[in-house]
């Protein structure tokens, strides 16, 4: 089966740093141009970061320099990796998947809340 | 950045009646390659989002044939011909045309 599961949210201090796993099955993540789009409580929907498969990576003004993303071919995972984190940053995070320039497959989420 | 605007933002419908969501992007949304990277995504109610519409008015796998988007440049609709209660959600416009790829800010469908 197609699909995509997140692990690694949860409960973190202000300025603290926390790392989101994308486990993949029935497909490869690096052969494709994989994201991670997150939801406030409540609010629209936001993409923080993609990397394409060349591993060329971009990100949102609102987390440049503070989150980075990677990917582990051997795993097949696909990671964020969250510093210097604010209160803005609660939110669940999804994994979703780019093909033909859509989304086409989305992970249920993991929710990171950023309290002091 | 790109800014999406969807209206209305609330959609309250009658089952078995049409409904409508217009989009506007702040600049078109026509790619270097000739192609308009609009999709539709619907969100249930404590689901993560699902494609239903991509590259303006092409069904996604499994999509029902009463969704169905239309339009042009910066202009863009998706119609749902026949509301059913399995529509309720929020739905949501998105760019992929221009990296940071952009959103809509949800229009939601509820049933009347």
């Amino acid at each position: 089966e197609v699909q995509l599961v997140e692990t690694g949210g949860g409960l973190i201090q202000t300025g603290g740093s926390l790392r989101l796993s994308c486990a993949a099955s029935g497909f490869t993540i690096s052969n494709n141009y994989m994201n991670w789009v997150r939801q406030a409580p409540g609010k629209g929907l936001e993409c923080v970061s993609v990397i394409f498969s060349d591993g060329s990576t971009y990100y949102a003004d609102s987390v440049k320099g503070r989150f980075s993303v990677s990917r582990d071919k051997s795993r097949n995972r696909l990671y964020l990796q969250m510093n210097s984190l604010r209160a803005e940053d609660t939110a669940v995070y999804f994994c979703a998947r780019l093909l033909g320039w859509s989304f086409d497959l989305w992970g249920r989420g993991t929710l990171v809340t950023v309290s002091s | 950045d790109i800014v999406m605007t969807q209206i209305p933002l609330s959609s309250p419908v009658t089952l078995g009646q049409p409904a409508s969501i217009s989009c506007r992007s702040s600049q078109s949304l026509v790619h270097s390659d000739g192609n308009t990277y609009l999709s539709w995504l619907q969100q249930r109610p404590g689901q993560p989002p699902r494609l239903l519409i991509y590259k303006i008015s092409n069904r996604f796998s499994g999509v029902p044939d009463r969704f169905s988007g239309s339009g042009a440049g910066t202009d863009f609709t998706l119609r749902i011909s026949r509301v059913e209660a399995e529509d309720v959600g929020v739905y949501y416009c998105t760019q992929t045309t221009q990296f940071p790829w952009t959103f809509g800010q949800g229009t939601k469908v509820e049933i009347k």
